[in-house]
């Protein structure tokens, strides 16, 4: 099993510039999420999705867009990006529910808006 | 709405030494949660701490939490090298929102 995994690692945008973050998981989980990592704030929730067929907005959802393909695949969409987006997003999925629901992340796509 | 805080946010030990790293929360959650980070490298899951005085232990690390005091602890035993990293701990807004704390970066010096 790959667990999740995240396409691309890397990208360098411009300002103003579009692009799409992907996320796969194939643990056959309900629920995924988005987050993004700044220095010394921790991760903060973007969007979510609880299950598929349904999404919901996080702690910092202003600049993004997502869509639940499928069961497995979750992306996240800058349609026009800024310099503060600039960060390290993190896709993870988790089988809400059951007993411990720990969250499983992937290993993140390192974005810069220049 | 949740708040989570830790301390210390950056942490310097010796080997050998032992060690707590604490994590307050503002209001009720259903759980506690705590992660790993390598530099450079995605989140490990450690513990799901899942009602008050679970306490659960893996190798030097052990994580406690207090619902009454909205607190939990990573206690670190006769730390080693491997065990430097930042450390996480998340809980929970709702059902599935997990709210994190700033991270405690963690280094033990031979």
């Amino acid at each position: 099993n790959a667990g999740v995994t995240q396409t691309p690692k890397f990208q360098v945008l411009k300002t103003g510039q579009s692009m799409t973050l992907q996320c796969a998981q194939d643990m056959n989980h309900n629920s995924m999420y988005w987050y993004r990592q700044d220095p010394g704030m921790g991760l903060r929730l973007i969007y979510y999705s609880a299950s598929e067929g349904t999404t919901d907005k996080g702690e910092v959802p202003n600049g993004y867009n997502v869509s639940r393909l499928n069961k497995r695949e979750f992306s996240l969409r800058l349609e026009s990006a800024a310099p503060s987006q600039t960060s390290v997003y993190f896709c993870a999925s988790n089988d809400a529910g059951s007993y411990q629901e720990t969250q499983y992340f992937g290993p993140g796509t390192r974005l810069l808006v220049l | 709405e949740l708040k989570v805080e830790q301390n210390p946010l950056f942490l310097s030990m010796q080997e050998g030494k032992n060690y707590t790293i604490y994590c307050n929360y503002s209001t009720t959650s259903d759980r506690l949660y705590w992660y790993r980070q390598d530099p450079g490298k995605s989140l490990e899951s450690l513990f799901v701490l899942l009602s008050n005085g679970a306490v659960k232990q893996e190798g030097r690390l052990m994580a406690s939490l207090d619902t009454k005091a909205r607190l939990s602890t990573l206690h670190i035993t006769a730390a080693v090298h491997d065990l430097s990293a930042t450390y996480f701990c998340a809980g929970t807004q709702g059902a599935q929102k997990l709210v994190f704390g700033q991270g405690t970066r963690l280094t033990i010096n031979p």
